[in-house]
């Protein structure tokens, strides 16, 4: 079945550690995103990519870096300098029509210890 | 810019009543409409969208929408309500008019809908 997988479901920061958080997408889609989710703050874009090896910023960039060296994989990397780590962060992938509904992976939830 | 606003963080209504989540956008241009469901600790599930043509879309699990463009707005509703509707759902809009990056989705706070038995 295609779909998008995030990994691991749970992860526990401690103080100034660098995380990372994986994202594998087998839709064949162009387009992947990475959202942070925090209680009745609906989701908020942290990165996208629409094309192998380029990505924007979105809202929500600092303390966060990404990269996209193939397709079907967007890693998102939660740094020292994200002072609040700790939401549901989501992945997801389209296909870059304007038409296109995003597919979500099931989410890792980041901890600090 | 575009945006999206939920106007209730939390709906109940009785098992077998219509339910209704409400949505209202704003953009520049002729909006992309979508609605989603989460269930705890899950990603989020398409449920339906709009496009262009006919005010009322169909979509998954017995859900449709009504698209209202002079009221902005984007309403979801069921005839009958279950109790495993009971989740969080969220309203999305897409302008594809804002240029650099218009595959972007914005996304309202989320209605929590919950389903009393």
């Amino acid at each position: 079945d295609g779909g998008i997988t995030q990994s691991p479901k749970y992860l526990f920061r401690k103080e100034g550690q660098n995380v990372t958080l994986s994202c594998e997408q087998n839709l064949n889609h162009d387009a992947m995103y990475w959202y942070r989710q925090d209680p009745g703050q609906g989701l908020r874009l942290i990165y996208y990519s629409q094309i192998v090896n380029d990505f924007q910023k979105g809202d929500i960039a600092e303390g966060y870096s990404v990269s996209r060296e193939k397709k079907e994989s967007f890693p998102l990397t939660v740094t020292s300098a994200q002072k609040n780590p700790t939401a549901f962060y989501l992945c997801a992938s389209d296909g870059l029509g304007e038409n296109q509904p995003q597919h979500f992976g099931d989410g890792t939830r980041l901890s600090i210890l | 810019a575009q945006s999206v606003a939920q106007p209730e963080d939390q709906v109940n209504v009785a098992e077998g009543n219509p339910l209704t989540v409400k949505c209202t956008y704003s953009v520049s241009g002729n909006p992309y409409l979508f609605w989603y469901v989460q269930y705890p600790n899950r990603g989020l599930q398409f449920l339906l969208k709009y496009i262009t043509g006919d005010n009322l879309v169909k979509g998954s699990y017995g859900f449709e929408a009504e698209f209202n463009k002079s009221q902005t707005s984007f309403h979801l509703k069921k005839p009958s309500a279950l109790v495993s509707d009971s989740a969080l759902y969220f309203c999305a809009v897409r302008d594809p008019y804002s240029g650099a990056g218009s595959y972007q989705l914005t996304f309202g706070k989320g209605t929590k809908l919950s389903v009393i038995p």
